[in-house]
């Protein structure tokens, strides 16, 4: 099962940021926060990882509680084109680093 | 740098048929996961691969489904005998190493269809 526990869905006007939250209160101390979109029905596109510290590129911005117990992804300016679905993701260093995806955030940005 | 590459992107199978899903990693990248989604609903993990070694296949179904990483050549996701079941979209993805700092990247699917 999945480690993560993320709202089914969300709206956002577009060119407004966008905070899709993401829980994750089992996480441990050596498992990373991971977020991917799926946008319609393509592969999931990588977005951001963090550890503990926020990080930010040129997708997004990360924002990780300090006990790390829940995360936001934003997306500082939402365009049409970020409609998809959101994945929140832990995973650890132990084991094979297989991704456990769960049902995500469906955001939908409004004209 | 090319990205992972998927073929074929849409596959008709009829029942009883074998279906045979190759993933290409993008370059450098020596290993390889398989993902399953069902239609509305989340990727489900399958099979994780290294060349020539499979290191974790817990997510496969017991019968029928089979997955190589040979020294040459991509990566084939093998479907003996497809059942209704099977119509899904099948993702590769594709990583540098085995560290959970490293992130993966996704291959546009091929999309099965059994009739």
């Amino acid at each position: 099962d999945a480690k993560t526990t993320q709202p089914p869905s969300m709206d956002c006007a577009e060119g407004r940021a966008a905070n899709l939250p993401c829980n994750h209160s089992t996480i441990s101390g050596n498992e990373y926060v991971y977020w991917y979109r799926q946008i319609h029905s393509q592969g999931p596109q990588y977005i951001i990882h963090g550890l503990k510290n926020n990080e930010t590129n040129e997708m997004a911005s990360l924002i990780i509680t300090e006990d790390r117990k829940s995360s936001t992804l934003i997306l500082p300016h939402a365009t049409l084109r970020d409609t998809a679905v959101y994945y929140c993701i832990v995973r650890g260093l132990s084991g094979t680093y297989k991704y456990i995806f769960g049902t995500g955030t469906r955001l939908k940005v409004l004209a | 740098n090319a990205g992972v590459m998927q073929n074929p992107r849409h596959l008709v199978r009829r029942r009883g048929q074998e279906a045979r899903l190759r993933c290409s990693p993008m370059k450098g990248h020596s290993h390889v996961y398989w993902y399953r989604q069902l239609p509305e609903e989340g990727l489900k993990f399958m099979v994780y691969l290294q060349k020539e070694n499979i290191i974790d296949e817990s997510g496969m179904p017991k019968e029928r489904f089979s997955a190589e990483f040979p020294k040459e050549g991509p990566s084939i996701l093998r479907i003996q005998q497809v059942v209704r079941g099977d119509s899904a979209a099948y993702f590769c993805a594709s990583s540098p190493g085995g560290r959970a700092t490293y992130e993966q990247y996704f291959g546009p699917g091929t999309r099965l269809t059994v009739t």
